[in-house]
């Protein structure tokens, strides 16, 4: 079993659809990551929480750390949301180490 | 700031030769990762330098790799001789020197080995 997985792994919404990814971890962290890729572009750091709740623009991520589950929600998505979505875990004993989950891959059709 | 800047973007070459991917990290960053991506593996870190210096190696798979930071502001990864099996998607990050703070990802260089 992998220490973070994510679900779904792959996911088509129509545009204006309200999206959500999951992430499920079976280690203690320290700090959760949500990162978007691209089509052959580079990894852009989206969010990173180790409590609570955070926000930018059409996109919102939360974690409740005693399920160990964090999600990824996109209101009002649009093509340009259409990316790989990766969630990585910083473990407690390690400040600079990242577990990565296996990415869920989101097309946004217009 | 321009971000984290690698070169080459892509890099096809022949097994057996060497190849040299590079790393340009964000000004007053600390901490500098080399990361591989692959279809099978997904995200693997390779090597993670702190203050220039080689913190975590345990990722390089084998002799062939190698990783220098000889300053601040540059970084390399070598592989020597090269194979088929190391063409993946070279990933190079850097961060504060804060742990647990975000990392700043480069473009990444898509190398192909035949």
């Amino acid at each position: 079993k992998n220490e973070v997985e994510q679900s779904p792994q792959n996911l088509t919404a129509q545009e204006g659809e309200f999206i959500t990814i999951n992430c499920s971890y079976s280690v203690g962290i320290s700090a959760l990551h949500w990162l978007q890729q691209h089509p052959g572009g580079g990894i852009v750091s989206l969010f990173m929480l180790s409590s609570g709740k955070k926000k930018h623009g059409r996109l919102i991520a939360t974690i409740n750390i005693q399920e160990k589950h964090s999600s990824l929600h996109i209101t009002a998505s649009h093509p340009r949301d259409s990316a790989v979505y990766i969630c990585a875990v910083n473990p407690p004993d390690s400040s600079y180490k990242l577990i990565f989950g296996s990415g869920t891959r989101l097309l946004v059709r217009p | 700031d321009a971000g984290v800047i690698q070169s080459p973007r892509h890099e096809v070459t022949e097994m057996g030769q060497e190849v040299t991917l590079r790393c340009k990290p964000i000004s007053g960053h600390n901490s500098l990762f080399w990361y591989r991506q692959t279809m099978m593996r997904g995200l693997e870190l390779l090597i993670y330098f702190n203050n220039n210096v080689p913190i975590d190696d345990s990722g390089m798979p084998e002799d062939r790799f190698s990783a220098k930071m000889p300053n601040a502001s540059f970084s390399t990864l070598k592989i020597q001789p090269s194979e088929p099996r190391d063409s993946a998607v070279y990933f190079c990050a850097s961060r504060p020197g804060l742990p647990n703070t975000e990392a700043f990802f480069g473009q990444g260089t898509r190398l192909t080995v035949v």
